[in-house]
């Protein structure tokens, strides 16, 4: 069973900082991997996609990365705003299952 | 910008009675799936339909819960009776169903039961 973990939990960092996000799987047999933002209370917007063939993909300021073979992606955030407050999930999507398995996320708060 | 749908927003309940959860996926989009989402933790499956027919059931507690996709285009989700650990946010999110896609979720259904 895949299992993803999101670490660190919670992240505080002051405006205009650079930061990564980290997520790990235990099964590299992914078909694609997904990170989403949550505003509190609210639905999950996806912000990037990751196809299994890929190694990153970016969206303005956001980047993410895929290493497969270690069982692992990064979400990079440059020059941090206090917009950027919110959690982050990351989801894969694995080989025939065709549903997302989500980590718990990392709740980040950018400080004005 | 098209949207998925759910209502109702929030929802209090008693423990034992029913209640209902309805999501209207974005037009034309045949895949539809139902998550739950405890506070401080990640998104969990309940099912998954494409068009009318459900691919995944696997994690829904059949002995309380029901979903239906009768026409395949919005759906619902029932709990009865509900208990107290059903509070939860309840999600409704929605993709084409062809390869490699982003899925778009509803603000989802705050369930409390009491």
């Amino acid at each position: 069973k895949q299992e993803v973990t999101q670490i660190p939990a919670a992240l505080s960092v002051p405006e205009g900082e650079n930061l990564v996000l980290n997520c790990s799987f235990t099964d590299s047999a992914i078909y694609n991997l997904q990170w989403f933002r949550q505003d509190p209370g609210k639905g999950l917007t996806s912000l990037l996609l990751i196809q299994s063939s890929q190694r990153e993909q970016t969206s303005g300021r956001l980047n993410a990365s895929l290493d497969k073979s270690s069982g692992r992606s990064t979400l990079y955030i440059a020059a941090s705003q206090p917009g950027d407050s919110a959690t982050y999930l990351c989801a894969l999507e694995d080989t025939g299952r065709r549903a997302l398995t989500f980590g718990s996320g990392t709740r980040l708060q950018v400080q004005p | 910008e098209a949207e998925v749908a759910q209502s109702p927003r929030y929802k209090i309940t008693e423990k034992s009675q029913a209640v209902a959860f309805w999501c209207d996926p974005i037009s034309g989009h045949a895949t539809l799936y139902w998550y739950r989402q405890i506070l401080g933790q990640g998104p969990e499956l309940l099912v998954q339909f494409q068009d009318e027919s459900v691919v995944d059931d696997s994690q829904l507690p059949k002995d309380r819960f029901s979903a239906e996709r009768l026409k395949g285009v919005d759906s619902t989700l029932k709990i009865q009776p509900a208990e107290l650990g059903d509070s939860a946010m309840y999600l409704c999110a929605s993709s084409p169903g062809q390869g490699p896609e982003k899925l778009f979720f509803g603000s989802g259904t705050q369930l409390s039961v009491l």
